[in-house]
């Protein structure tokens, strides 16, 4: 099993919601991310997870919180959002999240946000 | 700055003839260079990496090149595929950590 799966593939929510985005994947994989994608733009990482503990936070807003139940699931809690967090959020894994060795992320599908 | 660049956004090939996209980069300490492929509504699909210590690596249809002394890379496909209409990233993970910067990412589109 080498996939990466995110639910839901679409959310609409308004400004005032509270909804949780899902990742799961059962590589093995110690290392879970999050990005975020607009439209024409790379993705751009917002955190990292590492052996279920938060390693990175690129400065992230507090709307959005992370959470790392088990080494195979990664969700991410939105709250207050407003209509620029719409984007496409992508949820990625690898084997670890060591620097010194070659590793490659597996993608999931991710999930079409639109804040109202 | 932006240590990953890939200055074409968009590049149209035939059918059958050769599509090569590049990719640029800064920081001569990237340890490899990935690319990834994303089609719409997609997440980015892994095709092929290289390590900074080799110059070629090839796998079926894709090929990747490094030309460190110019701190280029380029992904030659051949033959070209409708199905290879895509948008192509190249990635590196920043040095000391396991954080990719990915390029811009340039638009493939193959006519048939």
């Amino acid at each position: 099993d080498t996939e990466v799966t995110q639910t839901p593939k679409h959310l609409v929510m308004g400004m005032t919601n509270k909804k949780s985005l899902k990742c799961e994947q059962h590589m093995g994989h110690r290392a879970m991310y999050w990005y975020k994608q607009k439209a024409k733009k790379p993705p751009e990482l917002m955190f990292v997870y590492s052996y279920e503990k938060l390693s990175i936070n690129e400065s992230v807003p507090s709307r959005f919180s992370p959470e790392c139940p088990n080494s195979s699931l990664l969700n991410l809690h939105l709250h207050a959002l407003q209509p620029e967090d719409s984007a496409l959020y992508l949820c990625a894994s690898s084997q670890d999240a060591t620097s010194s060795s070659y590793n490659e992320q597996f993608f999931g599908p991710g999930t079409r946000l639109t804040v109202l | 700055d932006q240590q990953v660049k890939q200055n074409s956004p968009s590049l149209s090939v035939q059918e059958g003839r050769i599509s090569i996209l590049n990719c640029d980069y800064t920081n001569s300490m990237f340890d490899y260079f990935l690319w990834y492929k994303k089609y719409p509504a997609e997440g980015p699909t892994f095709l092929i990496s290289i390590s900074s210590i080799k110059d070629k690596n090839e796998d079926g249809r894709f090929t990747v090149f490094l030309n460190k002394s110019a701190k280029h890379l380029s992904l030659h496909i051949v033959p070209s595929q409708p199905g290879d209409s895509a948008v192509y990233f190249c990635a590196a993970p920043a040095s000391g950590t396991y954080k990719y910067i990915f390029g811009t990412g340039t638009r493939l589109k193959v006519l048939a």
